[in-house]
């Protein structure tokens, strides 16, 4: 069973407001991602680290910014929210030390409504 | 680079009929190839894996063979139920990279 966490699960919130999605995880996993999943459903990578203090921009580019400061935790954060942020966004987790055919855990997601 | 296609849906399928969800895959090397599936309102959980040819990952009575001649990993359930309806991804991976994401296919299926 995995052990990934999203808070908050759901969110709606007016244009220009901040906001921070917290995912945290309890398994030890050096590899942290985080995705956007628009309504077709399709999944698009925003950010990943491989560890405290690394980060890097995704496949998609992305208006959030994400910190590493502690191993279990991967926030990500929206300076000034805008309607076209409204999607659902998916936390996942890996082990490093099973880079070939590692499995990727996943969090509830949050989904984010931005008026 | 690499990338996965997979069967557009939705698919509709009444209990107990056969499914099958077409993948393909492009890539260099010799990918691990994944099933991850969505339930409503859940983030992504492993089905299966393979991680290299000839492969047959299994999980809760859903199969895929690595088929390296074909670049191919189709998913398949011998009958299909209502607690199966949920969105389907196929997903790739090279060694110490991220995952790569076919674009899902909805399946719905009828009592």
């Amino acid at each position: 069973e995995a052990d990934i966490y999203q808070t908050p699960r759901y969110l709606v919130i007016g244009t220009g407001k901040k906001i921070t999605l917290e995912c945290s995880q309890t398994m030890g996993h050096d590899k942290m991602y985080w995705y956007q999943q628009d309504p077709g459903m399709e999944l698009h990578l925003i950010h990943y680290s491989y560890g405290v203090n690394s980060t890097e921009k995704g496949d998609l580019s992305s208006e959030s910014t994400v910190s590493r400061i502690r191993t279990e935790h991967f926030p990500l954060t929206l300076e000034s929210a805008r309607p076209s942020h409204t999607s659902q966004y998916l936390c996942a987790s890996s082990d490093q030390r099973n880079s070939f055919g590692e499995t990727q855990y996943f969090g509830p997601g949050t989904r984010l409504l931005v008026l | 680079g690499d990338s996965v296609t997979q069967m557009e849906g939705p698919v509709t399928l009444s209990e107990e009929a056969f499914l099958t969800i077409n993948c393909t895959y492009t890539a260099t090397g010799y990918p691990s190839l994944f099933w991850y599936v969505q339930y409503p309102g859940e983030g992504l959980q492993l089905l299966l894996k393979a991680t290299k040819a000839d492969d047959k990952g299994s999980n809760k009575g859903f199969e895929a063979t690595y088929r390296k001649e074909t670049t191919s990993f189709h998913l398949e359930k011998g009958s299909v139920q209502v607690s199966d309806s949920a969105v389907y991804f196929c997903a790739l991976n090279q060694a110490g990279t991220a995952l790569i994401f076919g674009k899902g296919t909805t399946l719905s299926v009828s009592s």
